[in-house]
């Protein structure tokens, strides 16, 4: 089945620690999107890539990193930089770069410090 | 000003109401708009996406779009309980060179009462 693949599904950090967060997807899709959810706040873009081994900071860059290797993996790496790091985070992708493409989602990880 | 605005709710419809979601987005050059319905825990799922002035339908779901007054609306005919969920608009606002930024608003929560 194609798709878009988070995990964890859950993730505890503790403080002062990185944690990567993993996207992968098999739908041929040029284009991947990291977002943020906090409750009452809606999805908040963090970064996305429109093609391989290019990435473009989005709304809420800070505390965050990406690598955009392969065209089907976009994972996102949260730093110690990030002060407030417990949220939903969402991937998405959608198919090229030409304008008006939907968006898909993976099922989310939920990222808690402890 | 927030890019995408949206009312919070939460909506309460009884059900077999037409329930009327709006959004309205701040970008004159925002070239497509999308409707995403997300379940308390879940990762958005897309209902409808609408590119051009007018109304589209699809089964009871119908999406308004207004360039000129730049809003954006989401009509759901025969509500039933399990509409009953945070529905998120999202904008996008074509790159430069090409690609999606997709901003979403903070969601309208609607409940559908029996």
């Amino acid at each position: 089945d194609g798709g878009i693949t988070q995990s964890p599904k859950y993730l505890f950090r503790k403080e002062g620690q990185n944690v990567t967060l993993s996207c992968e997807q098999n739908l041929n899709h040029d284009a991947m999107y990291w977002y943020r959810q906090d409750p009452g706040q809606g999805l908040r873009l963090i970064y996305y890539s429109q093609i391989v081994n290019d990435f473009q900071k989005g709304d809420i860059a800070e505390g965050y990193s990406v690598s955009r290797e392969k065209k089907e993996s976009f994972p996102l790496t949260v730093t110690s930089a990030q002060k407030n790091p417990t949220a939903f985070y969402l991937c998405a992708s959608s198919r090229d770069r030409v304008s008006n493409t939907e968006a898909f989602f993976g099922q989310g990880t939920r990222l808690t410090v402890v | 000003q927030k890019e995408v605005e949206q009312n919070s709710g939460p909506l309460s419809v009884p059900e077999g109401a037409i329930a009327s979601l709006n959004c309205t987005y701040s970008d004159r050059g925002s070239q497509s708009f999308f409707w995403y319905r997300q379940y308390s825990g879940k990762s958005p799922e897309l209902i409808m996406f609408i590119y051009s002035n007018g109304d589209k339908e699809d089964g009871r779901f119908t999406a308004q779009l207004n360039k000129a007054s730049q809003y954006v609306s989401l009509l759901i005919r025969d509500s039933q309980p399990s509409d009953s969920a945070t529905y998120l608009c999202a904008v996008n606002k074509g790159l430069t060179g090409g690609g999606n930024k997709l901003t979403f608003g903070t969601g309208t929560q609607l409940k559908v009462e029996l």
